[in-house]
């Protein structure tokens, strides 16, 4: 089945504990990126990679990281966490960054840092 | 930068017919998008314009008037589990999406 996977579904976790959530996707999508979904703001995008290797900012990049490595793998990692990043986090990913392909989430982590 | 208005909220009535629109400010344009939310759920994909004119889909159709600014998706026969949020998304010159805020539709008998 065509699907965007990520890992943990929720997490509780204290601030300053560095940790990753995880994204894969099994449809050989050259496009990825991750979004926060807060209420009353909406999706917004933090970072994106066109390709393996290729990453860059979204709009709200501070106090992330993401690594892109394989084609199919496309991590976020908080080094830091902080009560800010409190939030529901999705992947996504497309054929390309470009025409109409659109993107296909992936069921979303719900992450609470205390 | 992008700028994309779409109503916070919207109530209809099982059966009838609900238009949302949304509006927007780009840096460019290579496509509009909207996708339907559930609440708790991953957004999912419903339509593309990157043309002028009216798409349809089933009880779905979207239209997108480029020189305005403007798209709507139109829901007919609307039903129950047609409640749920929708995000208007425009991919401006980056071709990178930006989302507007959504509007969340709830629908009731």
């Amino acid at each position: 089945e065509a699907q965007v996977t990520q890992n943990p579904r929720y997490l509780i976790t204290v601030t300053g504990k560095k940790l990753t959530v995880t994204c894969s996707q099994n449809m050989n999508h050259e496009y990825m990126s991750w979004y926060r979904q807060d209420p009353g703001l909406g999706l917004r995008q933090i970072y994106y990679s066109m390709n393996v290797e290729v990453t860059d900012k979204g709009d709200v990049p501070e106090g992330y990281k993401v690594s892109r490595k394989e084609k199919r793998n496309f991590p976020l990692i908080l080094e830091s966490p902080s009560p800010n990043q409190t939030s529901l986090y999705f992947c996504a990913s497309s054929l390309t960054s470009g025409s109409h392909n659109e993107q296909f989430f992936g069921p979303g982590t719900r992450l609470t840092v205390l | 930068g992008q700028n994309i208005d779409q109503p916070t909220e919207m109530t209809a009535t099982e059966g009838a017919i609900v238009q949302i629109n949304c509006t927007y400010q780009t840096s460019g344009f290579n496509g509009l998008f909207w996708y339907q939310q559930h609440a708790g759920e991953a957004p999912t994909f419903l339509s593309y314009n990157v043309l002028d004119g009216l798409e349809e889909k089933g009880r779905f159709s979207s239209f997108l008037s480029r020189s305005k600014g403007y798209s709507y998706l139109l829901l007919k026969e609307l039903q129950m589990k047609d409640s749920a949020s929708y995000l208007c998304a425009v991919r401006g010159g980056s071709y990178i999406p930006t989302f507007g805020r959504g509007t969340s539709l709830i629908v009731h008998p």
